[in-house]
């Protein structure tokens, strides 16, 4: 059972450019969380998302930043117009429901995006 | 709301010493709590885990007890080896919520 994949590990994209991250959680996982973590700084919450649904999106920036989370395929986190601020690592975690909780998360090895 | 409060570092201790990472919780629930490890340039990983009061989670040499009465989870090691020099998160997700919510970090370094 392959764990959390995300890709890219590394992500370098210009002032302005949107920023793709996807992440395909582990088999059976259908709840989804996205953290961001700035250099020297502790873990962020951004969105939870179980499919096809946004369950809790309190963390996540009100502008340029949308998640998703479809049917079929990865979740993605897109950023749109990046700014130098951006740059961070970003963590996709999954979860599944067990007799009625969340077990733990699972985390994947996230991707870093640098804005240049 | 919930939160969590972890001890400040960085850590540097001595191969074979002692480790404590303190951790105190604030939950409107009955949390399950949790210590993850991040090794440099990777993801997290679950170090381990309690989900009730007085249990305790233990691996690789690693222990901490779920402390109710003083709303704790302090992390704990007999001995610790350069290999454990990484990032240590402790966390918390209180059981009919959505979030995992996360400590800022304690960096530990051991040296030989």
């Amino acid at each position: 059972n392959a764990g959390v994949m995300q890709n890219p590990r590394h992500l370098v994209r210009r002032r302005g450019q949107e920023a793709r991250l996807r992440c395909s959680p582990m088999k059976g996982h259908s709840h989804v969380y996205w953290y961001r973590q700035l250099p020297e700084e502790g873990l962020k919450f951004m969105v939870y998302l179980q499919k096809e649904n946004i369950i809790d999106e309190s963390g996540m920036p009100k502008e340029r930043f949308s998640a998703e989370f479809p049917k079929e395929g990865p979740s993605i986190l897109r950023i749109q117009q990046v700014v130098r601020g951006d740059s961070a690592a970003y963590f996709c975690a999954s979860s599944y429901r067990d007799r009625g909780m969340n077990t733990e998360a699972f985390f994947g090895q996230g991707t870093r995006l640098t804005v240049v | 709301g919930d939160s969590v409060t972890q001890m400040e570092g960085p850590v540097t201790l001595s191969e074979e010493a002692f480790l404590t990472i303190n951790c105190t919780y604030t939950a409107t629930g009955y949390p399950s709590l949790f210590w993850y490890v991040q090794y440099p340039g990777e993801g997290l990983q679950l170090l381990l885990k309690a989900t009730k009061a007085d249990d305790k989670g233990s691996n690789k040499g690693f222990e901490a007890t779920y402390r109710k009465e003083t709303t704790s989870f302090h992390l704990e090691k007999g001995s610790v080896q350069v290999s454990d020099s990484a990032v240590y998160f402790c966390a918390l997700r209180v059981n009919t919520g959505n979030q995992f919510y996360f400590g800022t970090g304690t960096s530990l370094t051991v040296i030989p």
